[in-house]
């Protein structure tokens, strides 16, 4: 079947702009994970949905952070006024319990 | 809070060999899975071997086994017969269990592997 999807696959942005980053979970899968990868800080939680809920949000690095998710589904990671510290890999993962299943993360450039 | 530590920032191997990737842990928690992904330069993170900690049985996935040291909190990552697609960063990571804790995975640093044909 289907694994983890996210697009864009890459997104260069300007200092100041908002991006969106989508996440499409494999199906079925109720829980869904954002984290970051960059080189100076490793992987990073960033946040965790159980359905359309979101009981773990410790990650979240600053209020400029947000994420949904939709029809237990499709989540959006939002990033407002995009600074050059946030320029990373963003990992998305799902899974059904237990193990996490990731996708090809999105790499966002902020110049 | 708890940590993974992996103590090798790179290792390599030569093809058809063996190689041992070492990673320990910290935790208060009795009930936890341990993970290895292998991210390749492609930036994919794939599940390696899973491992829940009530198991006493250590894991095998064809060429690849751990060696799962609960009380030593240890969990090293064995290739063997390693292969040049094995290549790639090998991460090592932690998950809560019980009830009401954080389903979060808890990375390590990483170590790159390198297979010399």
């Amino acid at each position: 079947g289907a694994g983890v999807s996210q697009s864009p696959s890459n997104k260069v942005t300007e200092k100041g702009k908002d991006v969106e980053l989508r996440c499409d979970p494999i199906s079925g899968h109720t829980a869904l994970y954002w984290y970051r990868q960059s080189l100076g800080q490793g992987l990073e939680f960033l946040i965790y949905f159980q359905g359309n809920s979101a009981p773990d949000k410790s990650g979240l690095p600053s209020d400029r952070f947000s994420a949904e998710r939709t029809g237990g589904s499709v989540s959006t990671l939002t990033i407002q006024r995009t600074q050059q510290e946030d320029s990373a890999v963003y990992l998305c993962a799902s899974s059904p319990g237990g193990a996490q299943y990731f996708g090809p993360g999105t790499r966002l450039t902020v110049l | 809070a708890q940590t993974v530590t992996q103590s090798q920032p790179e290792m390599s191997v030569q093809e058809a060999e063996t190689v041992t990737l070492s990673c320990t842990y910290d935790t208060s928690e009795s009930d936890y899975y341990l993970f290895w992904y292998k991210q390749p330069p492609s930036r994919q993170m794939i599940l390696v071997i899973r491992q829940e900690a009530y198991k006493q049985q250590n894991a095998t996935e064809n060429r690849f086994s751990v060696n799962f040291q609960k009380a030593a909190k240890s969990f090293s990552l064995k290739i063997s017969d390693s292969q040049l697609g094995d290549a790639a960063m090998y991460f090592c990571a932690y998950r809560s269990a019980g009830e009401g804790g954080s389903e979060k995975l808890v990375f390590g640093k990483g170590t790159k592997l390198t297979v010399n044909p």
